[in-house]
């Protein structure tokens, strides 16, 4: 069976600071990955994307992931955090239905 | 209106009564999908409806009924809820392509739902 693992609860970070928020997955071949974001109140919107190609996905709103198959990893990345970033970031894998992991809270401090 | 829409936007209802929540989607997909959302658990898939035809059932208590009348539209009929139903329901839609894979989903706004 898919599973979804986001081993960070909680992470704060500094406005300005880079984020590297961590996803692992469970399956047997390559499926497809993504990443969603989730404010106070609101449903989920879609970040990116990866069903094939290029490993290195951007984004909107200034966030990438890599794919690393070796890892089984889908990790979300940012240069530089921003105070509206503060949210709740979801890695989730699709096939035959979407699975999400658990989520990860992210607090940004001034 | 434009993407996924949900109504209503919030909800208390007593035990014993009955309800529905709405979601419409705007984008031509041809899959709809409930979820329950739940403070401190992940996303629960509840419903898939595939081309109008419910396609999985996670073991959700027959309390929950849902309803696709066409692709466009998805209805989840609540009766007899107990308090720990409380969540924030949501729907999404989604192009799935062939082999059975998911597309990217598109969520609603979600319904905060609150049985007292």
């Amino acid at each position: 069976a898919q599973s979804v693992t986001q081993p960070d609860i909680h992470i704060t970070v500094s406005e300005g600071a880079s984020l590297e928020l961590r996803c692992n997955y469970s399956y047997g071949a390559t499926p497809y990955l993504f990443w969603y974001v989730q404010s106070p109140g609101q449903g989920l919107q879609l970040l990116l994307k990866y069903f094939s190609g290029d490993t290195l996905v951007q984004g909107i709103k200034g966030f990438e992931a890599e794919f690393k198959r070796s890892q089984s990893s889908f990790n979300l990345r940012k240069p530089s955090v921003h105070w509206s970033d503060a949210a709740e970031y979801f890695c989730a894998v699709g096939t035959l239905g979407v699975t999400f992991g658990t989520g990860t809270k992210l607090q940004v401090i001034p | 209106e434009t993407g996924v829409t949900q109504t209503p936007r919030h909800l208390v209802m007593g035990m014993t009564n009955k309800k529905s929540l709405k979601c419409e989607q705007h984008l031509g997909h041809n899959a709809m999908y409930w979820y329950k959302q739940s403070a401190k658990k992940p996303l629960e898939l509840m419903f898939v409806y595939s081309l109008e035809e419910r396609v999985e059932n996670n073991s959700v208590p027959s309390r929950f009924s849902p309803e696709c009348p066409n692709s466009s539209h998805l209805f989840l009929h609540l009766h007899t809820l107990q308090p720990e139903d409380s969540a924030l329901y949501l729907c999404a839609s989604s192009q799935d392509h062939a082999g059975g894979y998911s597309g990217e989903q598109f969520f609603g706004p979600g319904t905060r739902l609150t049985v007292l």
